[in-house]
Parts: C-alpha cells; sequence; structure tokens
C-alpha cells in the first residue's frame, strides 16, 4: 500500500538549518508531484512547497520562499526539505503529501524553532 | 496569490444535523477545490475533489458544491464519527492556500 514516512524533526534553535526527508513507497514515486504541508500546534493547515515529477518544477508558499528548499531523488523514492534559517514561526508538524490525482500523507514529523 | 476565506471557523451541531461550510476564494478557481477532513492528531483525508465529486469510499452524506468563487461542503446528516475540522484547498495556481478550517463540535 502506498506509505509516505517523514523523519528529520527536531528542535532547533531560530536561524539553524534542518533536513526534513520523506521515504515513498507502494506507488511510482517517480511520476508524482509531491508537496509539503505543514501545521504549526493547534493551527490550521499550511501549503509550504511542491516538487514535479521529474524535480525541474518547484514553487513555495510566500512565508517560505528562499529559506526553504524541496528537492527528490528518484532513485531513493525520497523528497526533501532543506530548512534554512529558521523561525519560531517555522514549528509545526511537516507533512509530505501526494495530493493530486490520489489523496496520500505521511504521519509528520514535528519541528521545534525555540531558542 | 488566492485567498480562500472559510466559515464558520467553528459551529456547534448535534447528531442528525444538516450542516454547511463555505469558501470563498479571492479570484475564480473553477472547480480546482478539494475538501478535507481532520481529526486530531491524525493526518488529512480528501473527501471531495474537483468541487463536487466524493472521494472512493466516503459516505454520500458528504456532498460539495460551487464553482468560481463559491463552494459549500454539506453534511446531510452529521454522524458521531463527523466530529473534526474541515479544510478547503485550491489547487487552480501556486501557491495553493488552505481555508482557515471550520471545526465542527457536538452540541
Amino acid at each position: 500500500q502506498v506509505q509516505l514516512v517523514e523523519s528529520g524533526g527536531g528542535v532547533v534553535q531560530p536561524g539553524w538549518s534542518l533536513r526534513l526527508s520523506c521515504a515513498a513507497s507502494g506507488f511510482t514515486f517517480n511520476t508524482y508531484a509531491i508537496h509539503w504541508v505543514r501545521q504549526a500546534p493547534g493551527k490550521g493547515l499550511d501549503w509550504v512547497a511542491v516538487i514535479s515529477f521529474d524535480g525541474s518544477n518547484k514553487y513555495y508558499a510566500d512565508s517560505v520562499k528562499g529559506r526553504f528548499t524541496i528537492s527528490r531523488d528518484n532513485s531513493r523514492n525520497t523528497l526533501y526539505l532543506q530548512m534554512d534559517s529558521l523561525r519560531p514561526e517555522d514549528s509545526a508538524v511537516y507533512y509530505c503529501a501526494n495530493l493530486r490525482p490520489t489523496d496520500s500523507w505521511g504521519q509528520g514529523t514535528l519541528v521545534t524553532v525555540s531558542s | 496569490d488566492i485567498q480562500m476565506t472559510q466559515s464558520p471557523s467553528s459551529l456547534s451541531a448535534s447528531v442528525g444535523d444538516r450542516v454547511t461550510i463555505t469558501c470563498r476564494a479571492s479570484q475564480g478557481i473553477r472547480n480546482d477545490l478539494g475538501w478535507y477532513q481532520q481529526k486530531p492528531g491524525k493526518a488529512p483525508k480528501r473527501l471531495i475533489y474537483a468541487a463536487s465529486r466524493l472521494q472512493s469510499g466516503v459516505p454520500s452524506r458528504f456532498s460539495g458544491s460551487g464553482s468560481g468563487t463559491e463552494f459549500t461542503l454539506t453534511i446531510s446528516s452529521l454522524q458521531p464519527e463527523d466530529f473534526a475540522t474541515y479544510y478547503c484547498l485550491q489547487h487552480n495556481s501556486y501557491p495553493w492556500t488552505f481555508g482557515q478550517g471550520t471545526k465542527v463540535e457536538i452540541k
């Protein structure tokens, strides 16, 4: 079955960097665009970024543009999110998701940015 | 960027009630909209795609309507398992945007 498993979350200080990973299985990873979506504690869903099936196109939310970089390694069926210059407002559960045409989400990984 | 305004932010309802949630887009998005349900501690789950198409496996008491800028999610007869938070998501243009969410609580 389709599975998306995020990892790499943790507690970091403001200004630090963190790289999240998302391991995919159960579907043909290299044919789908994959997204990152986050949710701050007690808040709503916030779309973060997307990468096309072959990595040639990437789009970001304004709030992370210039600080976050999405990438993928289709040979490893893995998605990444490099997060630089982290801010307290980036604290959230980060989900990777295949949103179109299917609907598949990981369980999320928690990122906490705090001094 | 397209803004999605969702209302109400919360509502209280009883089992068996008819519930309606609305999303308004800041510009026309055709029918490029989905509705999601999220329960505490869980990932979201899509209920409706293309504004009005029921996701496979989702009960028929859920329905969606609308096109352009006004969209509605209706639960025809609220069941105990439907108490959750609901979000709309526009995928007409990047950056994609979610509505602020509607928390459906037990009256």
